[in-house]
Parts: C-alpha cells; sequence; structure tokens
C-alpha cells in the first residue's frame, strides 16, 4: 500500500519554464515533507522542506507548496535549467517515524 | 563539507553468499538510516539506528542485520544472498530523529 504517490513518473519542460513536480499521501498524519534530487549512481540530495504548519515555503528557484487538506505537496521549480534533469521525490516524515519516499519523478529539461 | 562516506561503492557477489556494507555518517549526526532501492522502484526503508540503538525498522528481510558502533559508523550484513537483493543501498545520516536527512552516494550490489 503505497501512501505517498508521485502520479507522474516522468515530466518534460522546455528550459526557462515553470516545472511543477506533484506528490499525493494518504495519511494526513503527516507532519513534516521534504524534496529530494537524485541523479543516477548518487545518493538523494535534499531540496527543500516544509512543515504541516506552513503551506508555502520558497528558496531560490524552488518553492513547495503544501495543501493539507488535499493531501498534497507540490515543487515548483522556475525557470528551470538543464542541470535540474533528475529523478525527484517527495519524502514525508509522520511524528518520529522514518521517511516515506514517493515513487519518484523524472524531470527532463529540454534545452 | 563531509558527507556520508558508504564503502565499498560498487559490490559483485553470487547467490548464497555474504555481504558486508559499511557508512560513515557526518560528524555529530547520531541517527543512520539504511534504504534499498530496486532498479525504478522507489528507496524502501530498511533499518534505523540513533545512538548506537535501533530505533526504527522497515521491510528489512531476517537473512539481514545492522548494527551501530560506538564510534557512530554502520554496517549492514546481508545473508544467504538472493538475486532479488540486487540493488542499490543507501545510507542517510541526520543529525537527530525527524530531521533531514543527508544520503551517501549509495553501494550497488549485484548478485549474480
Amino acid at each position: 500500500d503505497q501512501q505517498v504517490k508521485q502520479n507522474s513518473p516522468s515530466l518534460s519542460v522546455q528550459e526557462g519554464r515553470i516545472s511543477i513536480l506533484n506528490c499525493d499521501y494518504t495519511n494526513s498524519m503527516f507532519d513534516y515533507f521534504l524534496w529530494y534530487k537524485k541523479y543516477p549512481a548518487e545518493g538523494p540530495t535534499f531540496l527543500i522542506s516544509i512543515s504541516s504548519i506552513k503551506d508555502k515555503n520558497e528558496d531560490g528557484r524552488f518553492t513547495v507548496f503544501l495543501n493539507k487538506s488535499a493531501k498534497h505537496l507540490s515543487l515548483h521549480i522556475v525557470p528551470s535549467q538543464p542541470g535540474d534533469s533528475a529523478v525527484y521525490f517527495c519524502a514525508l516524515y509522520f511524528g518520529n517515524e522514518k521517511l516515506t519516499f514517493g515513487t519518484g519523478t523524472r524531470l527532463t529539461i529540454i534545452p | 563539507a563531509a558527507g556520508v562516506i558508504q564503502s565499498p561503492r560498487h559490490l559483485i557477489k553470487e547467490k548464497r553468499e555474504t555481504a558486508t556494507l559499511k557508512c560513515y555518517p557526518i560528524p555529530r549526526h547520531d541517527t543512520v538510516y539504511w534504504y534499498q532501492q530496486g532498479p525504478g522502484q522507489d528507496p524502501q526503508f530498511l533499518i534505523s539506528f540513533y545512538e548506537k540503538m535501533q530505533s526504527d525498522k522497515g521491510s528489512i528481510p531476517d537473512r539481514f542485520s545492522a548494527q551501530q558502533f560506538s564510534d557512530y559508523h554502520s554496517e549492514l550484513n546481508m545473508s544467504s544472498l538472493e538475486l532479488g537483493d540486487s540493488a542499490l543501498y543507501f545510507c542517510a545520516s541526520s543529525p537527530g530523529p525527524n530531521e533531514k536527512l543527508f544520503f551517501g552516494s549509495g553501494t550497488q550490489l549485484s548478485v549474480l
């Protein structure tokens, strides 16, 4: 039973445009949300996070939005750059329990 | 800045053999996590340690065991290897529970 889903396995975006990655979860008890970026043969790298008391967090080109009522999390990257091409995972915490990863979205930025 | 170090980067074993993966966390991080990522899959949590004690357990087979040592490094021991154990094994550390994780580059295990 997948508690955290990223329904788009892949996404292609033109360089300079906005990339929007989505993540849906089922357990309303998740309270800390993170996005990780992963290149092939490397470990995931932390990008940005948001706690359940906020609905938006911004860091440079990256913005994370949280809609708790819809149990939906999204990552916006603007403007998209070729170096953003990677697999993106959302990851969620429930209290002090283990970090649960989503299924991943492969983002390709087209020059 | 120091990162999480995993060794070896690549490991090839045959069925029924044993493998040991090592993880050295970022200094002053007392929490270590192990994840397994199969081809095309999301990382699956195996086990975690906090202050050298097992803190949580996920989908880790009984054939696997792990521990965290006094210097906070961790080892994942895998016995009676099966073809399905072929995967990328990540270690991550954090300064404490419920903090963001910092991942190592992973160990690619291939079981032939």
